[in-house]
């Protein structure tokens, strides 16, 4: 059974403070890593797709990384508005289905 | 296109009634998934369908729980009947494919039994 486990549950930073989130798997194939972004009352929102070990990809303050076991979720000097729940998700091609294994998330405030 | 589209937004019913849940998903999309958020076990897939099918159903609950697409715009979730432990956020995504697609998400349905 696919696992993903994000840490830490919830994270306050101040504006500009730098730092990371994890998300570890345990998956029998591992085809593709989500990243997404959920505000309050929202459903979630697509930010990155990982597929491979050593691949990153950027989008604004945001930086997604991918190692054989976890992925990390890089933030520089945040703003306010990147205040939300992270998730990430795995999606596996040992379990024979097309649906999204999700991670509990990383409820982020960014103190002003 | 203005994206996944679900009602209601919220819905506030008593335990024992039938509830229908509605998503129409982005044009063009062949996979449509419905998904449910509570605290405790955080996203969850129940069913999902590629080109009107139901491919995956076994993450739904239990038999109380049905769900249909009848065209490629429309899917339904229905509950009946409905239990106070079915109270949480309901999602529909779409993508354009299975997998190793993105996931494209509605704005969800709150739902409340009483």
């Amino acid at each position: 059974e696919d696992q993903v486990t994000q840490s830490p549950e919830a994270l306050r930073l101040q504006e500009g403070e730098s730092s990371s989130l994890n998300c570890s798997y345990t998956v029998s194939g591992l085809r593709g890593l989500f990243w997404y972004r959920q505000d309050p009352g929202k459903g979630p929102e697509f930010l990155f797709t990982l597929y491979s070990a050593g691949e990153e990809k950027e989008k604004e303050r945001l930086k997604a990384t991918l190692t054989k076991k976890e992925s990390f979720l890089h933030i520089t000097a945040p703003k306010p508005e990147d205040s939300a729940t992270y998730l990430c998700a795995v999606f596996d091609s040992g379990g024979g289905a097309d649906g999204l294994t999700f991670g509990k998330g990383t409820h982020l405030i960014i103190q002003p | 296109d203005a994206g996944v589209i679900q009602s209601p937004r919220h819905e506030v019913t008593e335990m024992g009634q039938e509830v229908t849940l509605r998503c129409k998903p982005i044009s063009g999309h062949d996979y449509l998934f419905w998904y449910r958020q509570t605290m405790m076990r955080g996203l969850e897939l129940l069913i999902y369908f590629n080109n009107n099918v139901p491919i995956d159903d076994s993450g739904m609950p239990e038999d109380r729980f049905s769900a249909k697409m009848p065209n490629a715009s429309f899917s339904t979730l229905k509950i009946q009947p409905s239990e106070p432990r079915d109270s949480a956020v309901y999602f529909c995504a779409s993508s354009l494919a299975g997998g190793s697609y993105e996931q494209y998400f509605g704005p969800g349905t709150r739902l409340t039994v009483t």
